[in-house]
């Protein structure tokens, strides 16, 4: 079954610290996502990749640096953590044609204090 | 850059009454899109993909009706249940690659018995 997987559900950082989000998926994609969901704002874009070791900004990248290390595995970093950057963070995937949807993992809910 | 809006943000209903969901894009080139609704703490799961060469789409008990004329399309239930309750996005590939999606801000609906 196709499938997006991300980890950590949930974790609490501490402003200035690291933080890595990690999203895998067995569905044979070569795009992946990673958009940031905010109440009054939908999902925004803010990394993506199409191939393995390659990663594109998308709308909103400050901040965040993204990690394509296989087709499978893509990490959103936060190397310097702000409060700002508290959301609900997902992964999707897609086949990259015309017409797919992307499927969407469960999400990370990130509080930075 | 291009925009999509969607209204109302929230929208409560009695069980067994109809709801309609309304988003208004930018892109005249548009020429499909996606529904998504997302539950309480869950991902998003796509309701539908729609055409622009079908000006009625169906499906899971949920029409779309897509006006090209004012770009613009609604997410009809005409007869709501609990069940129905969550969070919906309608998502607009941007470009003529389609590889990247621009979201509404969401509508929360809210079925009550």
């Amino acid at each position: 079954e196709a499938a997006v997987t991300q980890s950590p559900r949930s974790k609490v950082a501490v402003t200035g610290g690291k933080v890595t989000l990690s999203c895998h998926q067995t569905n044979n994609h070569d795009y992946m996502y990673w958009y940031r969901q905010d109440t009054g704002h939908g999902l925004r874009l803010i990394h993506y990749s199409y191939v393995a070791d390659s990663t594109e900004k998308g709308d909103i990248p400050d901040g965040y640096k993204a990690s394509r290390p296989s087709q499978e595995n893509f990490s959103l970093i936060l190397e310097l953590a702000s409060l700002s950057q508290t959301a609900v963070y997902f992964c999707a995937s897609s086949a990259g044609n015309n017409n797919q949807a992307p499927l969407f993992g469960e999400g990370t809910r990130l509080s930075v204090l | 850059g291009e925009q999509v809006e969607q209204r109302p943000p929230h929208l409560s209903v009695r069980e067994g009454d109809s709801a309609v969901i309304i988003c208004t894009y930018t892109d005249p080139n548009s020429y499909y899109f996606f529904w998504y609704k997302q539950e309480p703490g869950a991902g998003l799961q796509l309701l539908m993909k729609v055409f622009s060469s079908t000006e009625i789409n169906e499906g899971q008990g949920f029409t779309v009706l897509l006006n090209k004329k004012d770009k613009q399309l609604s997410l009809n239930l005409t007869a709501a249940h609990p069940g129905d309750s969550a969070v919906y996005f309608c998502a607009v590939p941007l470009g003529s690659s389609g590889n990247k999606l621009i979201f509404g801000i969401g509508t929360l609906l809210s079925v009550k018995p």
